[in-house]
């Protein structure tokens, strides 16, 4: 079946420090993957996405490569800010466009 | 951009009784729309996808006779959670598809609170 798996947090960083958020996936055939953000008290936004391999998506300082030949789609970004603390969710859609989530990944940046 | 709001933002109700919460889609059509729970510092569960005019489809798991959800448009779906328990506590988002370009937005969420 359809699963994704991200790194456990919480991840503490300094700022400017850089990070990775690792994701990997099982799915039949070749889905979308997402990267979503939830910031504290509100709903999911879409930060960035790749429809197929080798596809880069990139937004605000994120990115992230889906590689179909290790099943993952880790989020970067080279130097963070105390703003980017928020849970950040790996997705893929299904087929019939059901969003799968990780079980997300709690960023902490400190001052 | 798009945007999608959920009604109302939080709820507290007491045990037995039924709450509403309602999804908006409210600058697109969205022919599809998928309700979520999320319990505090976990991911999303899918309970059920909604499709405009026809019956929801509800996960393996899922009590469909709880949670009722009516699509009546193509802006609206409401999720009633029926003779609700304290376990039924949790935070409920909803997502829209936007029917031009098949990407989901999602609404901010709905906490309840059933004591």
């Amino acid at each position: 079946g359809n699963s994704v798996t991200q790194m456990e947090g919480p991840v503490t960083l300094s700022e400017e420090a850089f990070l990775t958020i690792n994701c990997t996936y099982t799915a039949t055939g070749y889905p979308s993957l997402f990267w979503y953000v939830q910031y504290p008290g509100e709903g999911l936004q879409l930060l960035l996405k790749a429809t197929k391999a080798d596809d880069k998506g990139s937004n605000k300082g994120f990115e992230a490569t889906y590689r179909k030949e290790t099943t993952s789609f880790h989020l970067e970004k080279g130097s963070v800010q105390v703003s980017d603390s928020a849970v950040y969710f790996c997705a893929l859609s299904t087929p019939g466009g059901k969003l799968i989530f990780g079980q997300g990944t709690e960023l902490s940046v400190k001052p | 951009g798009a945007v999608v709001s959920q009604h109302p933002s939080w709820v507290i109700c007491k045990s037995g009784t039924s709450v509403k919460i309602e999804c908006r889609s409210l600058d697109f059509q969205a022919t599809t729309m998928f309700w979520y729970r999320q319990f505090p510092k976990q991911s999303l569960m899918l309970m059920a996808t909604s499709n405009e005019g026809s019956k929801a489809t509800y996960e393996q798991g899922v009590e469909k006779d709880k949670f009722l959800i009516n699509h009546a448009s193509l802006t609206l779906s409401t999720l009633t959670v029926t003779s609700a328990h304290p376990e039924d506590s949790s935070f409920y988002i909803c997502s829209a598809r936007d029917t031009q370009n098949n990407e989901q937005f999602f609404g901010p969420g709905t906490r309840l609170t059933v004591l």
